[in-house]
């Protein structure tokens, strides 16, 4: 079964500071694609960050950046110089090929003055 | 204007009510999706509709029944629904159906069925 597992149901940072977030997959396919989705209080799920498994380079998009292990199976988000406006719940995701979006549990993260 | 619309943004029903959620959305896409989100549980996805056709339906009770009258417009008919079904349901839309296409999500209908 494919599976995404976020093992931090919370997490807190200090504004300014850098936080990583954890997450695990399971298959046996070599071709699929990663993401990190951010929901806030608004609800509204916003993508952030996208990885295709056959590019050995990880993704960023400006403080947001992975550490994308293929072989351990782990797709972490790192975010840095972290900002109130973080604060929400992030959802790690993959798809296989055309197949469905599996998510994760999520991880609330909190970000403190 | 986030693209993808939601209404209502909250509904409290009984268990014999027949109510229907609303999605439209803005973004020219293809491709609709509804997703049950439950406390402590990943996402689940209900149904994908593709250039209004369902294309996947997983397994879901009959008391929920989508419709797709057209490309921009995505419905969720609730009929005699259980309190477990009580969530929070998210609507998306894509570009296509073709697998790693980006998802835009509404903000939800939060539901709690008494």
């Amino acid at each position: 079964a494919q599976t995404v597992t976020q093992s931090q149901p919370e997490m807190s940072v200090q504004e300014a500071e850098t936080v990583t977030l954890s997450c695990t997959y399971d298959t046996s396919e070599n071709n699929y694609y990663l993401f990190w989705y951010k929901q806030p209080p608004s609800r509204q799920m916003i993508l952030v960050i996208r990885q295709e498994a056959y590019k050995q380079q990880n993704a960023t998009e400006n403080r947001f950046s992975v550490n994308f292990q293929k072989a351990a199976k782990s797709f972490s988000l790192k975010i840095s110089d972290s900002q109130l406006g973080d604060t929400a719940m992030y959802f790690c995701a993959f798809m296989v090929n055309t197949d469905k979006l599996i998510f994760g549990t999520g991880t609330r993260l909190q970000v403190f003055p | 204007e986030t693209g993808v619309t939601q209404t209502p943004r909250h509904l409290v029903m009984g268990m014999t009510n027949k109510k229907s959620l609303k999605c439209e959305q803005h973004l020219g896409h293809n491709a609709m999706y509804w997703y049950k989100q439950s406390a402590k549980k990943p996402l689940e996805l209900m149904f994908v509709y593709s250039l209004e056709e369902r294309v996947e339906n997983n397994s879901v009770p009959s008391r929920f029944s989508p419709e797709c009258p057209n490309s921009s417009h995505l419905f969720l008919h609730l009929h005699t629904l259980q309190p477990e079904d009580s969530a929070l349901y998210l609507c998306a839309s894509s570009q296509d159906n073709w697998g790693d296409e980006k998802l835009f999500f509404g903000s939800g209908t939060q539901l709690s069925v008494l």
